[in-house]
């Protein structure tokens, strides 16, 4: 068990620029969410997929965010035309199937932290 | 819908006193808990968690919370504090048939020497 790992730790990039970050969850989860933390904030749920099916999105994942799962094992989010507001930390997390996240908690990993100048 | 209040955003204590973090949830049925601690620069790790059974659940890093019905409380506490435990708290419910969780907006607790 290596944990969950996100790539890169940090990204800095112009506003109007696109940007994907990477996160490959421990191994044998079929669960998979993307948070978004701004500063002074807890996490906020994005996204959730269960093996390579996306089965929940936020009303904060507008249109310029998309996120995939394609074989049911790496994850990436994508920002296209970035703005400031986009600033923040990405994590994910993942877990393995549960009837609720007391029985499967969510692992998480370090982060991605986006700064758009 | 679920949510969490954190009344505190700072809290400074010495090393060695006792610590309470106050976590209070809105849920309609039987809440599952958690407490999150996340250091700088880091993800989250999973402090402890509750769902039925004893109201006082311990957890790691000698951590306890109890849970409280009546009052819609879910507090944490450590009887002291070392220099390690500095870092932020995060209080959540699990919200949803996604078993995703929400989040409080967290307690930034820093330790005196």
């Amino acid at each position: 068990d290596t944990g969950v790992s996100q790539d890169p730790r940090h990204k800095i990039t112009k506003r109007g620029q696109n940007v994907t970050f990477r996160c490959d969850p421990i191994s044998e989860h079929n669960r998979l969410y993307w948070y978004r933390q701004t500063l002074g904030q807890g996490p906020e749920f994005l996204t959730y997929f269960q093996n390579e099916a996306q089965l929940e999105k936020s009303r904060l994942l507008s249109d310029r965010f998309s996120a995939e799962r394609p074989k049911g094992s790496f994850s990436t989010l994508e920002i296209q035309r970035t703005e400031q507001g986009d600033s923040a930390m990405y994590l994910c997390a993942s877990s393995s199937d549960g009837s609720s996240s007391y029985n499967s908690p969510l692992h998480f990993g370090n982060g991605t932290r986006l700064t758009v100048t | 819908a679920q949510s969490v209040t954190q009344p505190d955003i700072h809290i400074t204590v010495s090393e060695g006193a006792s610590l309470e973090l106050r976590c209070n949830y809105s849920y309609g049925a039987t809440p599952y808990l958690f407490w999150y601690v996340q250091s700088p620069g880091q993800g989250l790790q999973l402090l402890l968690k509750y769902f039925s059974g004893d109201t006082l659940v311990q957890g790691i890093k000698g951590f306890e919370a109890e849970f409280k019905r009546s009052q819609s409380s879910f507090n944490l506490r450590k009887p002291s504090v070392h220099w390690s435990d500095a870092a932020e708290y995060f209080c959540a419910v699990e919200g949803g048939a996604t078993n995703k969780l929400i989040f409080g907006t967290g307690t930034l607790l820093a330790v005196q020497p």
